[in-house]
Formats: structure tokens, C-alpha cells, sequence
């Protein structure tokens, strides 16, 4: 299994902070990272494909970049919906992983 | 826009099998790149992909469920299942069904699967 590590796993923010989220594959996974957000109690949505493309819908702030082992997620400009927990998955090879998540909380 | 939701019993008891169903709307589970497949999420813990099924039947499962797992598609109807058997208080989680959408990647054969639709997930409690 390719493993996916977050960092952080948590981070404190405020409004208007740019942020930046890293996930590290545990071998070459080329573009095949995806970001998602998932607010409490809800499922995850679809914010970046393919490491850098925007979902459509998804608010130009968010932003992906990365190849092979190493991508970043990143918000320009932190808004108060945007509190919420961030994860990234691989899908170069089966099983499909995620990394543990990282939590993004008021500041 | 297609739409997915989850439907099956809450409460399964340790030792049966969880049965659960995802029945997809405003659109067709057959007759594009897409699988379709099902995800679940622990109390308070991350995300694991359970697995999933092209509406051919062709399916690929996390080998950490072992042989437990079952997939199926009815296209008549619709609809991926999910059968998980012999269930344990490991299994209690939040089980969500969600559309892998194929991207078709420059200079290479293998496809990137994303999950752009989700269903609003259903809370599974194993339980005696």
C-alpha cells in the first residue's frame, strides 16, 4: 500500500492567513493526488484533481501543486467557511489511500 | 447532476453481515470510465477506501478487509452494494458511496480515479 503523510496534522489559522497543507506519498504517485474537504458531520467534497486542478465550483483561493512524491495544497486567503479538515488521497495503485487528514481551526 | 445515496440498516450485530446499498440518481452507473465505490470513515479517524466496481462487475477491494467484502452493481436498477461480513466493533464507522470519476492521463494507460460525488454517508454501529 502507497503511504500518504499530512503535515500538519493540525494548524491554527485566521481569516485571511494563507495556508498551506503538505501530503507526502510513500513512492512516486506521478499526479495521481487528489484534495478533498470535509466539514463535521459531513462527507468529504472534491476540491483539487489530478494535483492541480480546481473542481469546478471550488472558489479560486484553493490552489494545488505537486509531482511525484511531494504536493501542496494551498489557500490564499483563509475564509471562515474554509474551517474544516483537508485530506489527500492517491490513486496510482490499489488500494486507494488518504493521508490521516489535516484539521484547520480558527485562530 | 448525479447524485448518490446510501441506504441499509444502522445497527448490525458482531459476527453478521453489513448490507448496504447506493442507489445513483440523474445519471447512469453504466457506460462511461467511471467505477463506483464505497469509502468509510471510523469514529474520529480518517478515511478508508473500502473498494470498488465498474457496472461490468469488475471490482478491486482493499486486500486489509480480506476476503469479507462483496460488490455488486444492479444497472437495472441502478445501484452498487456493499456487503461486509463478519463484522466486528472495527467495522462500526460512517460508510459513504462515491462516484470515481476516470481521468485519462497524458502518456500513460493508467487512469486517475478521483471521487467528485459522494452520498451523504450512513452511520453503521456494530452491536449486540
Amino acid at each position: 500500500d502507497i503511504q500518504m503523510t499530512q503535515s500538519p496534522s493540525s494548524l491554527s489559522a485566521s481569516v485571511g492567513d494563507r495556508v498551506i497543507i503538505i501530503c507526502r506519498a510513500g513512492q512516486s504517485i506521478s499526479t495521481y493526488l487528489h484534495w478533498y474537504q470535509q466539514k463535521p458531520g459531513k462527507a468529504p467534497t472534491l476540491l483539487i484533481y489530478a494535483a492541480s486542478n480546481l473542481q469546478s465550483g471550488v472558489p479560486s483561493r484553493f490552489s494545488g501543486i505537486g509531482s511525484g512524491t511531494d504536493f501542496t495544497l494551498t489557500i490564499s486567503s483563509l475564509q471562515p467557511e474554509d474551517f474544516a479538515t483537508y485530506h489527500c488521497q492517491q490513486s496510482y495503485s490499489t488500494p486507494y489511500t488518504f493521508g490521516q487528514g489535516t484539521k484547520v481551526e480558527i485562530k | 447532476q448525479v447524485q448518490l445515496q446510501e441506504s441499509g440498516p444502522g445497527l448490525v450485530k458482531p459476527s453478521e453481515t453489513l448490507s448496504l446499498t447506493c442507489t445513483v440518481s440523474g445519471g447512469s452507473i453504466s457506460g462511461s470510465t467511471d467505477f463506483w465505490g464505497w469509502i468509510r470513515q471510523p469514529p474520529g479517524k480518517g478515511l478508508e477506501w473500502i473498494g470498488t466496481i465498474y457496472y461490468s462487475g469488475t471490482t478491486h477491494h482493499n486486500p486489509s478487509l480480506e476476503s469479507r467484502v462483496t460488490i455488486s452493481v444492479d444497472t437495472t436498477k441502478n445501484q452498487f452494494s456493499l456487503k461486509l461480513s463478519s463484522v466486528t466493533a472495527a467495522d462500526a464507522a460512517v460508510y459513504y458511496c462515491a462516484r470515481h470519476k476516470g481521468l485519462s492521463v497524458a502518456g500513460s494507460l493508467r487512469y486517475s480515479y478521483y471521487m467528485d460525488v459522494w452520498g451523504k454517508g450512513t452511520t453503521v454501529t456494530v452491536s449486540s
